[in-house]
């Protein structure tokens, strides 16, 4: 069964710790992407990444990392450096430049 | 900056009606695709254009693309309760790097009363 899946579905974090949220993949898809959205609101690119051990940050990248060791996963890490981390995360994947394929989403709460 | 700025915010009308939304970006694009959210959910992928394209179908969607303007347009046709969610538009450019980027506007939410 393909597709693209993220753990946790929900998240809660105590203010000053890191938490990674996994994104994985098994499409064969070269990229990958991070996205938050806040309610009511579009989505915003944190990180992507075109190919294994490359990623590049997006819009609103501080307070986040990545690591893309595999071409199936993509995990962000969100650091106590992120002031306001609650929100809803998407994950993404593409062949090349056509369509994004969604995981189901991760919401974190920040306690 | 914001690449996609959608219009309307909020649409609300009955079913059978058809519900147009429009999406603006601000530099030249590869692609501009519409994308579903169904709340608290992932989005799905209904329609990819090309910036060499003018117009495309797929079932009751239909989008527009007017490079000259840098907008799009997405009508749906006899709408239904179940198409109900928020409608966003992605636009694919290059950056500086020549890296692809994705943007996408802040969305529509269509409500479709039965």
């Amino acid at each position: 069964d393909g597709g693209i899946t993220q753990s946790p579905k929900y998240l809660f974090r105590k203010e000053g710790q890191n938490v990674t949220l996994s994104c994985e993949q098994n499409l064969n898809h070269d990229a990958m992407y991070w996205y938050r959205q806040d309610p009511g609101q579009g989505l915003r690119l944190i990180y992507y990444s075109q190919i294994v051990n490359d990623f590049q940050k997006g819009d609103i990248a501080e307070g986040y990392s990545v690591s893309r060791e595999k071409k199936e996963s993509f995990p962000l890490t969100v650091t106590s450096a992120q002031k306001n981390p609650t929100a809803f995360y998407l994950c993404a994947s593409s062949l090349t430049t056509d369509t994004q394929y969604f995981g189901p989403g991760t919401r974190l709460t920040v306690l | 900056s914001q690449q996609g700025e959608e219009d309307p915010q909020a649409l609300s009308i009955q079913e059978g009606e058809n519900a147009t939304m429009n999406c603006s970006y601000k530099t030249s694009i590869n692609n501009l695709q519409w994308y579903r959210q169904n709340s608290g959910r992932g989005l799905v992928h209904l329609i990819l254009i090309r910036s060499n394209e003018r117009e495309k179908h797929s079932g009751r969607l239909r989008v527009t693309l007017d490079t000259s303007k840098k907008s799009s347009s997405l009508l749906i046709t006899a709408s239904r309760a179940a198409d109900t969610a928020s409608y966003f538009c992605a636009a694919l450019h290059y950056n500086s790097g020549g890296y692809q980027k994705v943007t996408f506007g802040t969305g529509t939410k269509l409500q479709v009363i039965p």
